[in-house]
């Protein structure tokens, strides 16, 4: 069984809809990141973080420490959200789920 | 700030073939990661570094060596390619294990 596990695999939205993303880990960890893989392939650090909520612009990360379980949520999702995103945790080293692959058609 | 630079972007080898991919950072960071990607399979951890001379093992460090003498600068080496190492590689830096990572574009490598 992998130590991260994001659901779904794939996901596809019509432009405005609300998406939510969740990631689910088995080990003890002293932080979360949530990244972005844009289909040329480059990855872009978007969140870390070890307890609670954080902010920026229309994604929004959630962690509950207690449960083993982060969301990534998107409001009114747009085209140039599809992506894929993948979920990493901190051990003594980074642990990544496989990534969800997101679609949002206009 | 050019951030973390890769170099090639894209390269054929031949089965026992070898080759460096060049990996440069301008930010300072004293961590340095390489990874490699493949279909299915999330970033797996080939080798890192916490500073320049100190350079340790990942998840996945068979067939692959790296130094860092510089801050900068953290190659991989392939020192005999084989078709299993056809990946896409990644690397990556920050100011410690546990904070934010940067990641270069990518190689890309096909052994044939």
């Amino acid at each position: 069984k992998n130590e991260v596990e994001q659901s779904p695999q794939n996901l596809t939205a019509q432009e405005g809809e609300f998406i939510t993303i969740n990631c689910s880990y088995s080990v003890g960890i002293s932080a979360l990141h949530w990244l972005q893989q844009h289909p040329g392939g480059g990855i872009v650090s978007l969140f870390m973080l070890s307890s609670g909520k954080k902010k920026h612009g229309r994604l929004i990360a959630t962690i509950n420490i207690q449960e083993k379980h982060s969301s990534l949520h998107i409001t009114a999702s747009h085209p140039r959200d599809s992506a894929v995103y993948i979920c990493a945790v901190n051990t003594d080293k980074l642990i990544f789920g496989t990534g969800t692959r997101l679609q949002v058609f206009p | 700030n050019a951030g973390v630079t890769q170099t090639p972007k894209f390269q054929v080898l031949k089965t026992g073939q070898s080759m460096t991919l060049q990996c440069a950072q301008d930010m300072n960071h004293e961590y340095m990661s390489w990874y490699r990607q493949d279909p299915g399979m999330g970033l797996r951890l080939i080798h890192y570094s916490v500073g320049a001379g100190i350079t340790d093992q990942g998840e996945v460090p068979n067939g692959y060596n790296v130094s860092r003498s510089t801050t900068e600068d953290f190659p991989l080496r392939l020192l005999s390619a084989a078709p299993s190492q056809t990946s896409v590689y990644f690397c990556a830096s920050s100011y410690s294990a546990g904070r934010t990572q940067y990641f270069g574009p990518g190689t890309r490598l096909l052994v044939l």
